[in-house]
């Protein structure tokens, strides 16, 4: 079993203010993930790495940065966090196989980030 | 662009009952398809991993086909208990992504 953290679980902030999304995974894992989760919708990817130093954007665009200076740790941050980014964000990793992404992805337990 | 599609939206059904989920996708250039449960304020735990040369895959009281001519893919829940209320949701992974539904929320009452 993965063990993959994110913290914090639960987030309330004002408009304007600079947060960062904690996620870090204890498996070893190269490829690292963040999705983001708007109630009753789908996940949307917004952020992944295939290693350390390497950072890619997803599909949704995203006011959030993320970096990846250890293989363990890949936060997220908003600079200046506005009503709009209210959501889940959900963080996971996987084995990077260089033959191909035949990999499951595991998944934290998600951050759910209101701002007010 | 891939888009994925679960249907029902919502079940809700009597314990014991067998059941089946619906998931579709529109382009079968995948490398394999996952199903995954979501409980309220959890995060995802992966059910089944099907690779694109499979057919079908078994844990359990759980069972997934997949058919990636057609775009097709099922999660066979036999003899479902109350602790199998949740969020049902599929995702096939192409080039490097996966690309998830919008979920199947199941209720199974005592």
């Amino acid at each position: 079993e993965a063990d993959i953290y994110q913290t914090p679980r639960y987030l309330v902030i004002g408009t304007g203010k600079k947060i960062t999304l904690e996620c870090s995974q204890t498996m070893g894992h190269d490829k690292m993930y963040w999705y983001q989760q708007d109630p009753g919708m789908e996940l949307h990817l917004i952020h992944y790495s295939y290693g350390v130093n390497s950072t890619e954007k997803g599909d949704l665009s995203s006011e959030s940065t993320v970096s990846r200076i250890r293989t363990e740790h890949f936060p997220l941050t908003l600079e200046s966090a506005r009503p709009s980014h209210t959501s889940q964000y959900l963080c996971a990793s996987s084995e990077y196989l260089l033959a191909g992404p035949t990999d499951t992805q595991y998944f934290g337990p998600g951050t759910r980030l209101t701002v007010l | 662009k891939q888009e994925v599609t679960q249907i029902p939206a919502a079940l809700s059904v009597p314990e014991g009952e067998n059941l089946v989920l619906n998931c579709s996708f529109t382009d079968s250039a995948i490398y394999n398809l996952q199903w995954f449960r979501q409980d309220p304020g959890k995060g995802l735990t992966s059910l089944l991993l099907i690779q694109s040369s499979q057919r079908e895959q078994t844990s359990g009281r759980l069972n997934a086909s997949l058919d990636k001519s057609s775009g097709r893919s099922t999660l066979y829940i036999a003899a479902s208990q109350p602790g199998d209320s949740a969020t049902y949701l599929c995702a096939v992974m192409g080039f490097q992504k996966l690309v998830f539904g919008t979920g199947t929320r199941l209720l199974v009452s005592p």
